[in-house]
């Protein structure tokens, strides 16, 4: 049963970096067919996709977050990890790691989710 | 790359049947048959029930439906249900490896 979970501080001031990490048991992260990926839902509202990353360590990001937003993989470690640097208040959401099927456009297995709040 | 429309909210009768919208572009739901649904109770993860447009995972209910016209896609739940209570999320490909979510749409079942 593969299972995702996200860890990280709960709490960033503004102007920090928010630095989140997924660990992946139950799978390897190394195989061919799977993106493994960072969305996020504001507290009331709708998901947005920040990016996704491929275990060769190939890339995506949302046009909106690119310029401030780096995921990387560490496939020693099975895991996965996210980066979003000079925060706001409006960055404060539920962080949710998922998998999402190679060249497939859906995810299929989310993360528990962790809350991030940026305040100082 | 603009989020998906959809409606803020929907609401029915047990036994009834809903159809939650979402609206997109030529570039992303237009483009590709690859919308896919998700079902989120309060305080949960979403929950992949529509992929490719209309297809379901293994184990989520036939009442269920998903179908694509154009740039805009529809889910369908028919024989509505108190559990069926919850939001629900539209999200297509956009391609380059991007996606693309909607808005959100809180079902409340009456």
């Amino acid at each position: 049963q593969l299972q995702l979970q996200e860890s990280g501080p709960g709490l960033v001031k503004p102007s920090e970096t928010l630095s989140l990490t997924c660990t992946v048991s139950g799978g390897s992260i190394s195989g061919s067919t799977y993106y493994w990926g960072w969305i996020r839902q504001p507290p009331g509202k709708g998901l947005e996709w920040i990016g996704s990353i491929y275990y060769s360590g190939s890339t995506y990001y949302t046009p909106s977050l690119k310029s401030r937003v780096t995921i990387s993989v560490d496939t020693s470690k099975n895991q996965f990890s996210l980066r979003l640097s000079s925060v706001t208040a409006t960055d404060t959401a539920v962080y949710y790691c998922a998998r999402l099927p190679y060249s497939s456009g859906w995810v299929d297995s989310w993360g528990l989710g962790t809350l991030v709040t940026v305040s100082s | 790359q603009s989020a998906l429309t959809q409606p803020a909210s929907v609401s029915g009768s047990p036994g009834q049947s809903i159809t939650i919208s979402c609206t997109g572009t030529s570039s992303d739901v237009g483009s590709y048959n690859l919308v896919s649904w998700y079902q989120q109770h309060p305080g949960k993860a979403p929950k992949l029930i529509i992929y490719e447009g209309s297809r379901r995972p293994s184990g989520v209910s036939n009442r269920f439906s998903g179908s694509k016209s154009g740039n805009s896609a529809s889910l369908t739940i028919s024989g509505l249900q108190a559990e069926d209570e919850a939001d629900y999320h539209c999200c297509s490909y956009a391609g380059s490896s991007t996606l693309v979510f909607g808005g959100g749409t809180k079902l409340t079942v009456l």
